[in-house]
């Protein structure tokens, strides 16, 4: 089965730009996560969604933001870009588990990502 | 929040068996540990998940101690395709306000 799609793979914006970073879920998966990775900070956390709903979200300011559409594609704008959000966006997606097995994600499924460079 | 601790790099030669520690000291009665690899400009790969004592799959064992506080990914045979970073995620199985955090992983080089 086709595996999780991320749009655009590259992009190049401007400092005070906006982008939108779009996610498109493994088929029957409801959980959808974002994460920033960048050389430095590793791969944190962004926010997650499940069933349209925003189930928790990382340490970044309000210029991150993200939805989840009713055929759980995801989406994520960044506004007022700054130079360091340059860096690789990734989409990672998931079956609703149990609350006792195989933990709360189960089986992280990650796409590709978005690479983002802010000139 | 469990948050976990890995040796920054390692280095290894081929046909070795590779073994990485994370340490997760105030893992959760609920959580769960799962390791991922990761190539460059790719998205990380699940490898193996587990909550007690040892899981083995065709890639890697998995070895959990009694107190859970740490776990060790070990890599039967290592080959210079094995060269990546591995994460170490722990997972709470039945808190779903908890956030996915990743710690900074383990770059791996292996050597011919």
């Amino acid at each position: 089965k086709a595996g999780v799609t991320q749009t655009p793979r590259y992009l190049i914006k401007t400092r005070g730009q906006q982008v939108t970073l779009s996610c498109s879920p493994i088929s029957g998966h409801r959980s959808v996560s974002w994460y920033q990775q960048t050389p430095g900070q590793g791969l944190q956390f962004l926010f997650e969604y499940f069933s349209e709903t925003q189930r928790n979200k990382g340490n970044f300011p309000g210029r991150f933001s993200g939805r989840q559409f009713s055929n759980s594609r995801s989406e994520m704008n960044v506004s007022t870009l700054e130079l360091g959000d340059s860096a690789l966006y990734l989409c990672a997606s998931s079956r609703e588990k149990g609350t006792l097995t195989l933990g709360r994600t189960g089986e992280l499924f990650f796409g590709e990502g978005s690479r983002l460079t802010v000139l | 929040l469990a948050k976990t601790t890995q040796p920054i790099s390692m280095d290894s030669y081929e046909g070795q068996e590779v073994n990485i520690t994370c340490s997760h000291n105030n893992i959760a009665t609920n959580d769960y540990i799962t390791w991922y690899q990761q190539f460059p400009s790719q998205g990380p790969r699940f490898i193996i998940q587990g909550y007690k004592t040892k899981v083995t799959n065709e890639v890697a064992s998995l070895f959990i101690p009694a107190d859970r506080k740490s776990s060790t990914l070990s890599l039967p045979r290592v080959s210079l395709s094995d060269t990546a970073v591995y994460y170490c995620l722990v997972d709470g199985g039945g808190n779903r306000d908890d956030k996915i955090i990743f710690g900074k992983g383990t770059r791996l080089h292996i050597l011919p």
